[in-house]
Order: C-alpha cells, then structure tokens, then sequence
C-alpha cells in the first residue's frame, strides 16, 4: 500500500535557491523518514524524524513533522547541482505481531541547474 | 565498511528458470527486506525479515520467496520468473525496527524475456 505522496513530482530550480519537497501520509507512523536516490542506485537515508517530533536540521537539510495534518517537507537550502536525485519519503508504520513497515512514496525528482 | 551487497547487479534471464538474488549485510541489522522500483509505482515492498527465521510478506509477495537462515543473509528466491517480474530490485537492512534509517543496497536490475 502506497502511503505517503510527495509534491511535486518533479521540481527544477537554480543552483544556490532552496529546494522544499513536501508529503503527505494517510495513516498514523512511528516516524517518517527522507531518502535520495541517483539515478538507478541505491537509496540513502538522509534523515528520520520521530511522530513526537516537528523539526529536525541535518546540515543543508531541514524537516518538519505535522501530525496533525499528516504530512511533512524537506527543505535543502543554498542547493548545489550535486543534488540533482529524486527524494523519496517514506513512512515507519506499525503494521501488527510487534512488527513495523516502511512504506514509499513514489518520489519527486529534483533538477539544480548549474 | 557498512553496507549491504546484492549480487548480481544486473540479470537478464528466460521466463520459467529459477534464479536467486542474494543480499547480505555486515552491520548485525536484525530487520531485513526486499523492495522492487517500478516507474510510476516507486518502491513496494516485497518481503521482510523481523530476524533468523522470521519472514512475512509485504505488499508484492506473489511470485517470490525469501529465506533467513542466517542473521547476515536475506535471498530473493524466484521459482519461475515471469517478465512482470522485470524490475529493479532493493535489499535493505535496519538496526532496529522502528527507530533507525534503513541502508540499501546498490540494486539488481532484472531482465525476464
């Protein structure tokens, strides 16, 4: 089941601008994480933020969590070209029997120009 | 270095031969699992691994099997592939459920003619 969607599908900007993807979830999460993926590779985990949380800082990258209104953005500032990738969200969510599942977003696809 | 390594990287194989994908990973994860990526659908869940012989499925089972024997390996077992089948596919691992990010491996790009 597909649970968070991120928006917009796909985002164009200038090196040096700021860069917000957002997403929105429907059920209630453990905690909600950001991902990037190059092109054809693997993913990397940027950052987790925790259902008791609202903002969190990781370098150039900010999150915030509204519970409340189920849904969440990623914010990279002074963006470089090198972060050019699509970012996935994905959402930690109790799935029953003490087990947990995290659940996709279909991505937005971020272009910086040089 | 941490990580989780799948092999092969890339497949190309006939419909109805068995193949298997591996995945191991060197950083005592207990939580293991398989996605594929399709475009237009992102990543869906295949199965996941809460520890050594715990397995359940995810949202995509059909079609696929996993073992955990060991805590270190997670395969991806496909009986009799079919070209629905031909997708890229993602091992990943995770400390602890629940709490921490996951680490993905580098992909396997499977081909079924």
């Amino acid at each position: 089941s597909q649970q968070g969607e991120e928006d917009p599908q796909a985002l164009s900007i200038q090196e040096g601008e700021n860069a917000t993807m957002n997403c929105s979830y429907k059920t209630s999460i453990n905690n909600l994480q950001w991902y990037r993926q190059n092109s054809g590779r693997g993913l990397v985990h940027l950052i987790l933020i925790r259902s008791n949380e609202r903002e969190k800082h990781s370098g150039r990258l900010r999150v915030t969590l509204d519970t409340s209104k189920k849904s969440s953005s990623l914010l990279i500032t002074a963006s470089r070209a090198a972060d050019t990738a699509s970012y996935f969200c994905a959402t930690d969510a109790f799935a029953g029997a003490g087990s947990y599942q995290l659940t996709f977003g279909k991505g937005t696809k971020l272009s910086v120009i040089p | 270095e941490a990580q989780v390594t799948q092999n092969p990287r890339y497949l190309i194989t006939v419909t109805g031969k068995k193949l298997t994908v591996t995945c191991s990973q060197n950083m005592n994860h207990e939580y293991m699992s398989w996605y594929r990526q399709d475009p237009g659908l992102g990543l869906r869940q295949i199965y996941y691994s809460m520890n050594v012989e715990v397995t359940d499925k995810g949202d995509v089972p059909e079609g696929y099997k996993v073992s955990r024997k060991e805590k270190r390996n997670f395969p991806l077992i496909l009986e009799s592939p079919s070209p629905n089948q031909t997708s890229l596919y993602f091992c990943a691992s995770s400390l602890r459920l629940g709490a921490t990010g996951y680490t993905f491996g580098s992909g396997t790009r499977l081909t079924v003619v």
